[in-house]
């Protein structure tokens, strides 16, 4: 299958600043990318959906300012958390697809998922 | 609105002994339907989908599942389970009315004991 990496696994940051995780998608092109938010032994919270390009639709209850999105090419897509507090850590999983007209049979490909922590 | 349901928060089974995980989907228009797994501290892994076609789909490690439609379900399954299969698993529908996006079910955690 399709290999989307995230970077970085890992990452500890201080409360108050900001911290920016990748999400690159290795052998294909992604129209959209999906982030996600997982709480301990709960499902997914789908945060936004990016587009190459424009805007991210962010979900309701889920504040843009704090977690910007951008998706400035067609293999890369990122997610800044600014001025993170100890309630912003959590494990956070990006998503890939080649999105078109008539496509929703597209399989949607997963990174390994970044932990972070704020202290 | 497209949703899925995942009843079970556990299935525990023997090692060998064949395996259910049970989804059941409500949407309108076709569905289009997805498990993934999750091991411990990992990103989802795609194990297989249904689109169209033949009710019985058959995946990676040795998973298939059933499309039912008048039951609504798709249920994964597994002939003989591998203490290795142990893990998170969600079922998943492509919300076609929202950008194609996928809305998981809670999962269920797959216990597999020597």
């Amino acid at each position: 299958g399709a290999v989307v990496s995230q970077h970085p696994s890992w990452v500890i940051c201080k409360s108050g600043t900001s911290v920016k995780i990748e999400c690159r998608s290795l052998d294909f092109q992604a129209t959209t990318m999906f982030w996600y938010r997982q709480f301990p032994k709960q499902s997914l919270m789908l945060m936004a959906t990016s587009n190459e390009g424009s805007k991210a639709t962010y979900e309701q209850g889920v504040e843009k300012d704090k977690f910007l999105i951008n998706h400035a090419s067609l293999t890369l897509s990122t997610l800044t958390v600014t001025s993170a507090h100890p309630e912003d850590s959590s494990f956070y999983i990006c998503s890939a697809s080649l999105i078109g007209q008539g496509a929703p049979g597209n399989t949607i490909y997963f990174g390994e998922g970044s932990w972070l922590t704020v202290v | 609105a497209q949703s899925v349901a995942q009843p079970e928060d556990q299935v525990n089974v023997a090692e060998g002994n064949p395996l259910t995980v049970k989804c059941t989907y409500s949407v309108s228009g076709n569905p289009y339907l997805f498990w993934y797994v999750q091991y411990p501290n990992r990103g989802l892994q795609f194990l297989l989908k249904y689109i169209t076609g033949d009710n019985l789909v058959k995946g990676s490690y040795g998973f298939e599942a059933e499309f039912n439609k008048s039951q609504t379900s798709f249920h994964l399954k597994k002939p003989s389970a591998l203490v290795s299969d142990s893990a998170l698993y969600f079922c998943a529908v492509r919300d076609i009315e929202s950008s194609y996006k996928l809305i998981f079910g809670s999962g269920t955690r797959l216990l597999v004991r020597p």
